[in-house]
């Protein structure tokens, strides 16, 4: 079963603090999303990772992807009450007929003044 | 560039009655639509994809009768939930991959609230 799982699922954080958020899949894939989500929202992409060893940054955040371990990383630098969200990643999988795009649980982001 | 629209935004209809949610891409034509559901504090599940023309194929465990989906143009997609009982009531989002640029990259809609009462 295709499976990916985000770590932590909630994340409660001071302003000026740094933090990675995990994401782990279990099957192969060379192309990985991820998205932010505000309350009653829809998706506002992020990143788009394509290959192994991409790295992207923008603001606050940098985002990873290791195809080999199956992992990738949000890692939030020095962080801000506006970067409260809820954070997706999701795999790409082809699925027999057409690729689609698999979600992690989602990482409940918070943070503090 | 990339926009893609849905309507409506919110829905309240009576249980056993249906309800059709609109999904257009704007500004691309679109290879094939998704759609997904997604309750409150959960992830997004695909429900079904679906390409210009063709049937569309559905999730594992969705009902494929009941939820009716139909792609006639390259910028239109329909969900039509038949019947609805207050366990549909959720939140239903579309996206849309282009025929140019990134194929693998999916374009998310506002979403559609459905509340069935």
């Amino acid at each position: 079963e295709l499976k990916v799982e985000q770590n932590p699922l909630f994340l409660s954080m001071q302003e000026g603090k740094n933090y990675t958020i995990y994401c782990n899949y279990s099957t192969t894939s060379d192309r990985l999303y991820w998205y932010r989500q505000d309350p009653g929202k829809s998706l506002e992409s992020l990143f788009v990772l394509l290959s192994n060893g991409a790295v992207k940054q923008e603001g606050r955040l940098m985002a990873s992807l290791d195809t080999k371990a199956r992992l990738s990383t949000l890692h939030i630098t020095a962080a801000v009450h506006d970067l409260s969200a809820t954070y997706f990643c999701a795999v790409d999988f082809y699925g027999g007929a057409t690729n689609k795009l698999i979600f992690g649980t989602g990482t409940l982001l918070a943070v503090q003044p | 560039g990339a926009v893609v629209s849905q309507h409506p935004s919110w829905v309240i209809c009576k249980s056993g009655t249906s309800v059709k949610i609109e999904c257009r891409s704007l500004d691309f034509q679109a290879t094939t639509m998704f759609w997904y559901r997604q309750f409150p504090k959960q992830s997004l599940m695909l429900m079904a994809t679906s390409n210009e023309g063709s049937k569309a194929t559905y999730e594992q465990g969705v009902e494929k009768d009941k939820f009716l989906i139909n792609h006639a143009s390259l910028t239109l997609s329909t969900l039509t939930v038949t019947s609805a009982h207050p366990e549909d009531s959720s939140f239903y989002i579309c996206s849309a991959s282009s025929t140019s640029g990134n194929p693998y990259e999916q374009y998310f809609g506002p979403g559609t609230r459905l509340t069935v009462t």
